[in-house]
């Protein structure tokens, strides 16, 4: 069981935005700023949208962004897509692990 | 480009072990600390070992601890996992992750993963 939670599915029309929840706690996302969230297409490798809670890699679309607030950190995709149907995974860096990932939440584009 | 290719994974049975290789290219390993990741069946990712630039940290998850060992060759730009007393737990696609570095943690690198089957 993971201990950063998210929605299980959030679903959208093309177009629309949507935000993915991740809670966690004072140990992991609301202690630092390492928070990262992951694109995970079914046969494919995940990638990496957003680190350090707001920044996005060079190559990454401006639809994604990230925020957080205390223990919360949230994904926002605008101007939904097809090709954003996909698991996000959020992640965060704790004190005895250097990696832990949310449960994960399946995006579907109506 | 940068890339990580795995390798080794395979069928194997109850309390056998398996070696898992991870090749990287495109750039210098030991800028980086590396990482292996799983995804179970109908599951989450997991990470399940990481290992630092100069093998002087490495770190386990609780369900791995005692049974695999990660390690890696610099020289050879490569990353390994050794899995012992396998269970049907560990049936996943293992992925190897490299770790941005500088004052980040997060995963920008990716291999395509190999699928570990334990009958």
């Amino acid at each position: 069981q993971s201990v950063l939670t998210q929605p299980a599915s959030v679903s959208g029309s093309p177009g629309q935005s949507i935000t993915i929840s991740c809670s966690g706690s004072d140990s992991d996302v609301g202690g630092h700023n390492y928070v990262s969230w992951y694109q995970h297409r079914p046969g494919d490798a995940p990638k990496l949208l957003i680190h350090d809670v707001t920044v996005r890699p060079s190559g990454v679309s401006r639809r994604f962004s990230g925020s957080k607030s205390g223990n919360t950190a949230s994904l926002t995709i605008s101007g939904l897509q097809p090709e954003d149907e996909a698991d996000y995974y959020c992640c965060s860096y704790t004190s005895v692990s250097p990696f832990v990932f949310g449960s994960g939440t399946w995006v579907s584009v109506l | 480009e940068e890339q990580l290719v795995e390798s080794g994974g395979g069928l194997v049975k109850s309390g056998e072990s398996l070696r898992l290789s991870c090749a990287a290219s495109g750039f210098t390993l030991s800028s980086h600390s590396l990482n292996w990741v799983r995804q179970a069946p109908g599951k989450g990712l997991e990470c399940v070992s990481s290992i630092s630039r100069g093998s002087e940290y490495t770190y386990y998850a609780d369900s791995v601890r005692g049974r695999f060992t990660v390690s890696r060759d610099n020289a050879k730009n490569a990353l390994f996992l050794e899995m012992n007393t396998l269970g049907a737990e560990d049936t996943a696609v293992y992925y190897c992750a490299r770790d941005l570095g500088g004052f980040s943690h997060a995963l920008d690198v990716w291999g395509q993963g190999t699928t570990v089957t334990v009958s």
